[in-house]
């Protein structure tokens, strides 16, 4: 069965520091993988996903198939960057996402 | 353009009342999610529909959780003799296609129960 791990329930950082979210996720097959945000008293939104490939909000996501890991990261965190995070994981043949925990980004000053 | 829209925004019940939660999905989007999500956690799948059809029900907790769309669009999850750890945030999501669509999130339904 298909699992998304966030080992990291909080992560604080600095204003202008880097930023690196992890997530795993175990999947015998070829995964589709996502990042989902949810700020402070808004919806669940899509932030990127990995067949993209591109850069939103300074975000980028590798997937890395050896080390089935889909990491999130950003250079230089912002203040607006605080939010709940979460990873997600959609199969080949299946039409659900199965997401990880969620690690709370808490940027400070 | 709107986006999910759910009702009720909250809803709080007696344990072993009756409750249904609507979901109006994008307007033209064809699939339709329902996903909990219970207290430090991440949303969890219930059920997929396909238009009208529910292509996959396998995240029903149970037999006393059932979802309609009649008409390919709405959807009501309908949970019957409701209990204590039925209390979570219910979340619906619609795609323009599926199943590698992108899936957009409503704003979900807290329900509790007392």
């Amino acid at each position: 069965a298909q699992r998304v791990t966030q080992p990291e329930k909080l992560l604080s950082v600095f204003k202008g520091a880097p930023v690196e979210l992890k997530c795993n996720y175990s999947y015998s097959g070829s995964p589709e993988l996502f990042w989902y945000v949810q700020y402070s008293r808004q919806r669940l939104q899509l932030l990127l996903r990995h067949i993209s490939r591109e850069s939103i909000k300074g975000f980028t996501a590798d997937l890395n198939k050896g080390e089935t890991s889909f990491h999130l990261k950003k250079p230089f965190a912002q203040e607006e960057d605080s939010a709940m995070y979460y990873c997600a994981l959609l199969t080949g043949t299946a039409s659900k996402l199965t997401f990880g925990t969620g690690t709370r980004l808490q940027v400070t000053l | 353009g709107a986006g999910v829209s759910q009702t009720p925004s909250n809803k709080v019940t007696e344990k072993g009342k009756y409750v249904e939660l609507r979901c109006d999905p994008i307007s033209g989007h064809t699939a339709l999610y329902w996903y909990r999500q219970s207290l430090g956690q991440g949303p969890e799948f219930l059920i997929y529909f396909q238009g009208t059809g529910a292509a996959d029900d396998s995240g029903l907790p149970n037999d006393r959780f059932f979802a309609v769309r009649p008409e390919g669009s709405v959807s009501t999850l309908k949970i019957q003799r409701t209990e204590r750890g039925d209390s979570a945030v219910y979340l619906c999501a619609s795609s323009l296609r599926s199943p590698q669509g992108t899936q957009y999130f409503g704003p979900g339904t807290r329900l509790t129960v007392l």
